[in-house]
């Protein structure tokens, strides 16, 4: 069964407005983190935020904002203000306590800005 | 952070042929990665390469298609052999430098393989 889903192929959002992607994961472990990464056209993967198991408050870096919901098993991206920059790909990504060494990634969402 | 370096960041390799990725980072790291992304595709990973040990690799990937070595903590290197056009894929190395569930990994910029 595949532990992270992203529902969404492909998102459109206008330039200055908010987008949320979606992320939902599944898992058993307690303890367990939850990360975001960035890849522009140019392929490399940037690191935008991650989110604890066992953090009280949703995590924030910048115009990044993350919605962690525990109980539903999500954890979506909140991006403020969009900017024709953040048009690429995002990919949600997990990582457990019982296979630290491991991290999994997501099928991911292609994120389009327009002017 | 940590400044990871591949090489080669591109090449086009005929069928049949074996290259060798090579990843340099700028900080002694316990853990690497490698990962292939297919076209189009997420990022799988392939194994886990940690130094003094043997790499440990995942489901469908076997040491003889995808040797690696690590001979010390700055530094991989990851084979593919006998190289086809599904192997067209870019392959990434990445690091963790803080360990446990926490520990974002960071990314060398790739290397985009074409196999003809």
């Amino acid at each position: 069964a595949q532990k992270i889903t992203q529902t969404q192929p492909g998102m459109f959002v206008q330039e200055k407005e908010a987008v949320t992607l979606d992320c939902t994961y599944d898992t058993s472990d307690p303890s367990y983190g939850l990360f975001w990464y960035k890849q522009p056209s140019s392929g490399e993967m940037i690191f935008l935020i991650y989110q604890g198991s066992y953090d009280q408050q949703n995590a924030t870096e910048g115009r990044y904002s993350l919605n962690f919901q525990k109980a539903r098993k999500s954890a979506n991206l909140v991006i403020s203000a969009s900017q024709l920059g953040d048009s690429a790909m995002y990919f949600c990504a997990m990582r457990e306590i019982t296979s630290y060494d491991k991290v999994i990634f997501g099928p991911g969402t292609s994120l389009s800005v327009i002017p | 952070s940590a400044v990871i370096s591949q090489k080669p960041s591109r090449d086009i390799c005929q069928r049949g042929t074996s290259l060798t990725i090579q990843c340099q980072v700028d900080s002694q790291v316990t853990m690497m990665f490698w990962y292939r992304q297919q076209p189009g595709q997420s990022l799988t990973l392939i194994a886990t390469a940690n130094q003094g040990s043997e790499a440990t690799y995942e489901s469908g990937f076997v040491i003889d298609k995808f040797p690696i070595s690590r001979p010390n903590l700055t530094f991989s290197t990851l084979t593919v052999s006998n190289m086809s056009p599904e192997d067209s894929s870019i392959y990434l190395c990445s690091v963790d430098l803080a360990g446990g569930v926490s520990g974002e990994l960071f990314f060398g910029e790739g290397s985009r393989l074409t196999v003809l």
